[in-house]
Protein backbone atom coordinates (compact mmCIF):
# COMPACT_ATOMS: atom_id res chain seq x y z
CA UNK A 1 0.00 0.00 0.00
CA UNK A 2 1.64 3.32 -0.51
CA UNK A 3 2.06 5.84 1.72
CA UNK A 4 1.33 9.69 2.14
CA UNK A 5 2.99 11.69 -0.59
CA UNK A 6 3.54 15.16 -0.45
CA UNK A 7 5.43 17.80 -2.92
CA UNK A 8 7.65 19.77 -3.13
CA UNK A 9 10.15 18.20 -0.29
CA UNK A 10 11.86 21.80 -0.32
CA UNK A 11 11.00 25.13 -1.06
CA UNK A 12 12.60 28.12 -0.70
CA UNK A 13 11.05 31.47 -1.46
CA UNK A 14 11.06 35.58 -0.60
CA UNK A 15 8.85 36.96 2.49
CA UNK A 16 5.67 38.11 0.73
CA UNK A 17 5.81 35.54 -2.08
CA UNK A 18 3.15 32.87 -2.56
CA UNK A 19 3.58 29.00 -2.16
CA UNK A 20 1.43 25.94 -2.72
CA UNK A 21 2.09 22.04 -1.38
CA UNK A 22 0.35 19.14 -2.51
CA UNK A 23 -0.87 16.03 -0.57
CA UNK A 24 -2.28 12.75 -1.76
CA UNK A 25 -3.52 10.55 0.92
CA UNK A 26 -3.21 7.16 1.67
CA UNK A 27 -6.12 5.58 -0.72
CA UNK A 28 -9.09 4.93 0.34
CA UNK A 29 -8.89 8.01 3.79
CA UNK A 30 -11.43 9.86 4.35
CA UNK A 31 -9.89 12.60 6.66
CA UNK A 32 -6.79 14.61 5.53
CA UNK A 33 -4.95 16.20 8.11
CA UNK A 34 -2.07 19.63 7.63
CA UNK A 35 0.50 20.33 10.80
CA UNK A 36 2.51 22.75 10.71
CA UNK A 37 5.99 21.39 12.70
CA UNK A 38 8.49 24.75 13.40
CA UNK A 39 11.86 23.18 14.64
CA UNK A 40 12.03 22.07 18.00
CA UNK A 41 8.29 21.88 18.26
CA UNK A 42 5.95 19.27 18.09
CA UNK A 43 3.68 19.39 14.83
CA UNK A 44 0.25 21.68 15.31
CA UNK A 45 -2.84 20.74 13.55
CA UNK A 46 -3.43 23.39 10.77
CA UNK A 47 -6.40 21.95 9.21
CA UNK A 48 -9.05 18.68 9.37
CA UNK A 49 -10.63 17.28 6.13
CA UNK A 50 -13.21 15.04 6.16
CA UNK A 51 -13.88 13.69 2.51
CA UNK A 52 -14.03 17.32 0.83
CA UNK A 53 -15.28 19.15 4.37
CA UNK A 54 -13.88 21.04 6.72
CA UNK A 55 -13.92 19.40 10.33
CA UNK A 56 -11.10 21.77 11.82
CA UNK A 57 -9.64 24.80 10.77
CA UNK A 58 -9.64 27.09 14.10
CA UNK A 59 -5.69 27.04 14.19
CA UNK A 60 -5.32 28.36 9.81
CA UNK A 61 -4.24 31.35 9.95
CA UNK A 62 -6.88 32.48 7.21
CA UNK A 63 -5.92 35.93 6.39
CA UNK A 64 -2.75 33.99 4.76
CA UNK A 65 -3.50 30.20 4.33
CA UNK A 66 -6.13 28.49 2.67
CA UNK A 67 -6.81 25.02 1.88
CA UNK A 68 -8.92 22.80 -0.14
CA UNK A 69 -9.61 19.53 -1.23
CA UNK A 70 -12.13 19.22 -3.76
CA UNK A 71 -12.90 15.70 -4.88
CA UNK A 72 -11.77 14.69 -1.44
CA UNK A 73 -8.46 12.84 -2.42
CA UNK A 74 -5.85 15.08 -3.02
CA UNK A 75 -5.13 18.35 -0.80
CA UNK A 76 -3.43 21.80 -1.78
CA UNK A 77 -2.35 24.21 1.37
CA UNK A 78 -1.14 27.18 0.21
CA UNK A 79 0.39 30.22 2.06
CA UNK A 80 -0.24 33.86 0.17
CA UNK A 81 1.66 36.61 1.45
CA UNK A 82 4.57 34.09 3.83
CA UNK A 83 6.12 35.39 6.10
CA UNK A 84 9.64 34.67 8.11
CA UNK A 85 7.59 33.06 10.80
CA UNK A 86 5.59 30.05 8.34
CA UNK A 87 9.33 28.33 7.87
CA UNK A 88 8.11 25.30 9.04
CA UNK A 89 7.94 22.14 7.76
CA UNK A 90 4.27 21.08 6.11
CA UNK A 91 3.01 17.52 7.05
CA UNK A 92 0.04 15.74 5.62
CA UNK A 93 -1.52 12.99 7.57
CA UNK A 94 -4.40 10.84 6.62
CA UNK A 95 -6.67 8.18 7.89
CA UNK A 96 -9.42 5.97 7.99
CA UNK A 97 -13.07 6.44 9.41
CA UNK A 98 -12.94 3.42 11.51
CA UNK A 99 -8.56 3.57 12.01
CA UNK A 100 -7.61 6.16 14.19
CA UNK A 101 -3.85 6.01 13.35
CA UNK A 102 -2.65 8.40 11.31
CA UNK A 103 -0.13 7.92 9.28
CA UNK A 104 2.35 11.04 7.83
CA UNK A 105 3.89 11.88 4.51
CA UNK A 106 7.83 13.15 4.39
CA UNK A 107 6.78 16.95 4.44
CA UNK A 108 7.63 19.89 2.67
CA UNK A 109 10.13 21.49 4.02
CA UNK A 110 9.74 25.47 3.58
CA UNK A 111 12.45 28.38 4.23
CA UNK A 112 11.00 31.99 3.98
CA UNK A 113 14.26 34.31 3.77
CA UNK B 1 -6.12 24.90 25.79
CA UNK B 2 -5.60 21.16 25.39
CA UNK B 3 -1.51 20.31 26.63
CA UNK B 4 0.77 17.32 25.88
CA UNK B 5 3.71 17.80 28.23
CA UNK B 6 6.73 16.12 27.70
CA UNK B 7 10.57 16.11 29.31
CA UNK B 8 12.69 17.64 26.53
CA UNK B 9 15.73 15.84 27.08
CA UNK B 10 18.37 14.25 26.04
CA UNK B 11 17.67 11.49 27.56
CA UNK B 12 21.04 9.30 27.36
CA UNK B 13 21.04 5.42 28.14
CA UNK B 14 23.50 2.92 27.48
CA UNK B 15 22.89 0.21 24.51
CA UNK B 16 21.09 -2.73 26.07
CA UNK B 17 19.22 -0.60 28.68
CA UNK B 18 15.73 0.30 28.90
CA UNK B 19 14.82 3.77 27.85
CA UNK B 20 11.60 4.95 29.60
CA UNK B 21 9.82 8.43 28.10
CA UNK B 22 6.59 9.40 30.17
CA UNK B 23 3.95 11.90 28.93
CA UNK B 24 1.12 13.56 30.46
CA UNK B 25 -1.87 15.46 29.17
CA UNK B 26 -4.61 17.85 30.25
CA UNK B 27 -7.87 17.14 28.33
CA UNK B 28 -9.67 14.34 30.22
CA UNK B 29 -12.00 13.73 26.98
CA UNK B 30 -8.82 12.00 25.69
CA UNK B 31 -9.35 8.76 24.24
CA UNK B 32 -6.54 8.28 21.88
CA UNK B 33 -2.95 8.12 22.36
CA UNK B 34 0.29 7.26 20.50
CA UNK B 35 3.99 7.64 20.20
CA UNK B 36 6.16 8.59 16.74
CA UNK B 37 9.65 8.50 16.24
CA UNK B 38 11.10 11.11 13.99
CA UNK B 39 14.29 10.78 13.19
CA UNK B 40 16.41 14.08 11.83
CA UNK B 41 14.87 15.62 8.75
CA UNK B 42 12.71 12.68 8.48
CA UNK B 43 8.59 13.12 9.41
CA UNK B 44 6.96 11.16 12.51
CA UNK B 45 6.97 7.49 12.16
CA UNK B 46 3.87 5.89 14.16
CA UNK B 47 5.43 3.00 16.80
CA UNK B 48 2.80 2.49 18.92
CA UNK B 49 -0.97 3.38 19.70
CA UNK B 50 -3.16 2.58 22.75
CA UNK B 51 -6.67 3.30 24.24
CA UNK B 52 -7.08 1.31 26.99
CA UNK B 53 -5.74 1.34 30.64
CA UNK B 54 -2.74 -0.76 31.32
CA UNK B 55 0.15 -2.28 28.96
CA UNK B 56 0.84 -2.79 25.23
CA UNK B 57 3.63 -4.89 24.27
CA UNK B 58 5.02 -4.24 20.64
CA UNK B 59 8.34 -6.31 20.52
CA UNK B 60 10.75 -4.22 22.37
CA UNK B 61 8.03 -1.56 22.76
CA UNK B 62 5.90 -1.05 25.69
CA UNK B 63 3.38 1.41 25.93
CA UNK B 64 1.46 2.17 29.59
CA UNK B 65 -1.66 4.44 30.41
CA UNK B 66 -3.19 5.32 32.68
CA UNK B 67 -6.39 7.75 32.26
CA UNK B 68 -6.87 8.36 35.99
CA UNK B 69 -3.04 10.16 36.40
CA UNK B 70 -3.49 11.31 32.54
CA UNK B 71 -0.21 9.88 32.09
CA UNK B 72 0.83 7.40 29.02
CA UNK B 73 4.52 6.17 29.04
CA UNK B 74 6.38 4.17 26.10
CA UNK B 75 9.40 1.65 27.52
CA UNK B 76 12.14 0.60 24.94
CA UNK B 77 13.73 -2.10 25.79
CA UNK B 78 17.22 -3.41 24.75
CA UNK B 79 18.17 -0.01 23.43
CA UNK B 80 20.06 0.42 19.73
CA UNK B 81 21.88 3.29 18.79
CA UNK B 82 19.13 2.95 15.78
CA UNK B 83 16.98 3.84 18.45
CA UNK B 84 18.55 7.80 19.03
CA UNK B 85 15.62 9.90 17.52
CA UNK B 86 12.73 12.26 18.87
CA UNK B 87 9.96 10.59 20.78
CA UNK B 88 6.65 12.41 20.06
CA UNK B 89 3.69 12.00 22.20
CA UNK B 90 0.16 12.65 20.76
CA UNK B 91 -3.39 12.30 22.06
CA UNK B 92 -6.37 13.00 20.58
CA UNK B 93 -10.47 12.82 20.80
CA UNK B 94 -11.44 9.23 18.62
CA UNK B 95 -10.76 9.94 14.85
CA UNK B 96 -10.10 13.71 15.19
CA UNK B 97 -6.78 15.49 15.44
CA UNK B 98 -3.85 14.68 17.02
CA UNK B 99 -2.24 17.09 20.05
CA UNK B 100 1.41 16.85 19.95
CA UNK B 101 4.07 17.32 23.20
CA UNK B 102 7.47 19.27 22.17
CA UNK B 103 9.40 15.41 22.11
CA UNK B 104 11.94 13.88 24.05
CA UNK B 105 14.90 13.54 22.55
CA UNK B 106 17.03 9.70 22.72
CA UNK B 107 20.34 9.36 22.39
CA UNK B 108 21.78 5.58 22.84
CA UNK B 109 25.45 5.10 23.41
CA UNK B 110 26.73 2.00 21.93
Amino acid sequence: EAGVAQSPRYKIIEKRQSVAFWCNPISGHATLYWYQQILGQGPKLLIQFQNNGVVDDSQLPKDRFSAERLKGVDSTLKIQPAKLEDSAVYLCASNSRTVYEQYFGPGTRLTVT
Amino acid sequence: QKEVEQNSGPLSVPEGAIASLNCTYSDRGSQSFFWYRQYSGKSPELIMSIYSNGDKEDGRFTAQLNKASQYVSLLIRDSQPSDSATYLCAVSEYGNKLVFGAGTILRVKS
